[in-house]
């Protein structure tokens, strides 16, 4: 089946540092990808969608230039979380698609776990 | 605004007994539902997707029922085990997936 791998699982680094988290499609070409957050005990929320070739579409509320996200390939997306600061900490969740509007469920990463101290 | 909830939040049962979890949504208008397991500190794996022309999708011991019309969905989970404890969420939506709160499920040897 069809498997997303994300990196790291699990980071740990000092307020004002920028991290990058990876999400690649390994056997398939995924399109789209989508960026969620899950907080301790709470559901996850999608932060952005990121499409192979243009500029992600961010939520409402997501800050643009807190959470930079590249699509560079039909594999790869990347989700920056730019001078990050306690409240960032959270767990972040992508998903791949690799046909919009197909019936097939998104295939998703089993997240990285961001703490900023 | 697309809203999901699911009740109950957590729910312990023993071994064996068959049991019914439960999804509502706000908006009929929607594409497809999904339920998915979430373990512990993990990511998540897909366990039934319904089309919103179908009633019910079944794998194995999970039967997921599909109701637009009331906004309701349930996942039918018998003789649960052990290995079934995990947070189970449901979703709706054709990509921009809508989340509800889970349901934490404790199956107690």
């Amino acid at each position: 089946g069809a498997v997303v791998s994300q990196h790291p699982s699990w980071v740990i680094c000092k307020s004002g540092t920028s991290v990058k988290i990876e999400c690649r499609s390994l056997d398939f070409q995924a399109t789209t990808m989508f960026w969620y957050r899950q907080f301790p005990k709470q559901s996850l929320m999608l932060m952005a969608t990121s499409n192979e070739g243009s500029k992600a579409t961010y939520e409402q509320g997501v800050e643009k230039d807190k959470f930079l996200i590249n699509h560079a390939s039909l594999t790869l997306s990347t989700l920056t979380v730019t001078s990050a600061h306690p409240e960032d900490s959270s767990f972040y969740i992508c998903s791949a698609l690799d046909r919009p509007y197909s019936n097939q469920p998104q295939h998703f990463g089993d997240g990285t776990r961001l703490s900023i101290l | 605004k697309q809203e999901v909830t699911q009740i109950p939040a957590a729910l312990s049962v023993p071994e064996g007994e068959n049991l019914v979890l439960n999804c509502s949504f706000t908006d009929s208008a929607i594409y497809n539902l999904q339920w998915f397991r979430q373990d512990p500190g993990k990511g998540l794996t897909s366990l039934l997707l319904i089309q919103s022309s179908q009633r019910e999708q079944t794998s194995g011991r999970l039967n997921a029922s599909l109701d637009k019309s009331s906004g309701r969905s349930t996942l039918y989970i018998a003789a649960s085990q052990p290995g079934d404890s995990a947070t189970y969420l449901c979703a709706v939506g054709a990509q921009k997936l809508v989340f509800g709160q889970g349901t934490r499920l404790t199956i107690n040897p």
